[in-house]
């Protein structure tokens, strides 16, 4: 089993629509949780760290439930500068603690 | 700029030649990493500094790369003897040490091995 699985897409949507991508981790000792947002050929930028209460920036939604192991991120009133692949985040959950691991990634495209 | 930097943008090079990357972290960030992204996949972990110490390694860290923080400051990553498959993005990104580990990367080196 992978260690942080997404559907890898695309979604394709209107600009206006309300998106939701969904990821799983496998380990249990992971501590920390993020969204990160990748535009073609650029480097990886922090969206939102996830916490347990979820939480909300703007149009953006995370939430996370440590019992499945599941991690979403929901996408309201879609942009077109939304399209770009969405990284699910977490930490390796080992002694250290720090080294991030990733899914591959969804591809977001939002069209007019 | 303050955010973290990295050189060269690009590299081209020949099986079996040596490559050096630098990265210079945030100035406040005491902690850097290494991460590699190929197409289609997320980024890599490679390894980790706190201050000057190596503090972690992945097993994708063959011995031919090797990785250096000499003063805390800006890293290193250099690869010996290159082989197509290191062909990749390497990325370098650095955070605080302190609550929530947001990392925060670098624009990348390119890596081309012909």
């Amino acid at each position: 089993r992978k260690e942080v699985e997404q559907d890898p897409g695309p979604f394709n949507v209107p600009e206006g629509a309300t998106v939701a991508f969904n990821c799983t981790y496998s380990n249990s000792a992971s501590q920390s949780f993020f969204w990160y947002r990748q535009d073609c050929r650029k480097e990886p930028k922090l969206l939102m760290s996830v916490y347990s209460s979820g939480n909300e920036d703007g149009r953006f939604t995370a939430q996370l439930n440590r019992a499945s192991q599941y991690i979403s991120l929901l996408i309201r009133d879609s942009k077109l500068s939304d399209s770009a692949t969405y990284l699910c985040v977490v930490n390796s959950g080992n002694q250290a603690g720090t080294a991030l691991i990733f899914g591959k990634g969804t591809t977001l495209s939002v069209s007019s | 700029d303050t955010g973290v930097s990295q050189n060269p943008r690009h590299k081209i090079t020949k099986r079996g030649q040596n490559v050096t990357f630098r990265c210079d972290p945030i100035s406040e960030h005491n902690r850097l990493y290494w991460y590699r992204q190929t197409l289609g996949q997320g980024p890599e972990f490679l390894t980790y500094f706190q201050n000057e110490a190596q503090l972690e390694k992945s097993r994708l860290l063959s011995d031919r790369f090797s990785a250096e923080r000499p003063k805390g400051s800006f890293s290193t990553l250099e690869i010996q003897r290159t082989e197509q498959g290191d062909s990749a993005m390497y990325l370098c990104a650095s955070s605080i040490g302190t609550g929530g580990n947001e990392q925060f990367f670098g624009p990348g080196t390119r890596l081309t091995v012909l």
